[in-house]
């Protein structure tokens, strides 16, 4: 089965850049979408396709896909980016998220 | 505006069968533009996928629930439904429901979610 590997944790200081990894065999073949999700919430979808912006979401948040790893980046960190982050792909008919990574802002 | 809303009995004896709907609301689950899916969340854990329905009726399913799981739909009702068989300790968590874009399959309305326990 396809797996996703993100790094457990990720610490940002405020107004700096974050950047959000997640790995899988050539991963850049494929549709790659990420989602936010804070304590006792729903995740919120903030990329999909690799690179596409809901409505209401910042411009701060952006992505990118190539090769082995997909990236969530986001810039300018805000207190309110503090959350989990998941990024996800559909491969062999179903859906496949990834491990999950903690956002801190310092 | 689409909301989504589960719902369900929030205990469950082991080796019964966990049952849950989830009511769609402000858009017709016959759309055909969308999949509907069942996501969980054990607790401190991560996201895991369950299954997705087309309002036809097609399903896919995870691999590794496979044979536990029954996703099926109801048009009339606006509705979805998720059964787990034979459930655990394990199945413990919160359970929800979302709305998938066909072609791409990523979720951008999701339920509130709602917390299932697993225990005698």
């Amino acid at each position: 089965s396809y797996e996703l590997t993100q790094p457990l944790s990720v610490s940002v200081a405020l107004g700096q850049t974050a950047r959000i990894t997640c790995g899988g065999n050539n991963i850049g073949s494929k549709n790659v979408h990420w989602y936010q999700q804070k304590p006792g919430q729903a995740p919120v979808l903030v990329i999909y396709r690799d690179t596409n912006r809901p409505s209401g979401i910042p411009e701060r948040f952006s992505g990118s896909n190539s090769g082995n790893t997909a990236t969530l980046t986001i810039r300018r960190a805000q207190a309110g980016d503090e959350a989990d982050y998941y990024c996800q792909v559909w491969d062999s008919n179903t859906g496949v998220f990834g491990t999950g990574t903690k956002v801190t802002v310092l | 505006q689409l909301q989504l809303q589960e719902s369900g009995p929030g205990l469950v004896k082991p080796s019964e069968t966990l049952s849950l709907t989830c009511t769609v609301s402000g858009d017709s689950i016959s759309s055909s533009s969308y999949y509907w899916g069942w996501i969980r969340q054990p607790p401190g854990k991560g996201l895991e996928w369950i299954g997705t329905i087309y309002y036809s009726g097609s399903t896919y399913y995870n691999p590794s629930l496979k044979s536990r799981v029954t996703i099926s739909v109801d048009t009339s009702k606006n509705q979805f439904s998720l059964k787990l068989s034979s459930v655990t300790a394990a199945d413990t968590a919160v359970y929800y429901c979302a709305k998938l874009w066909e072609l791409y399959y990523y979720m951008d309305v999701w339920g509130k979610g709602t917390t299932v326990t697993v225990s005698s």
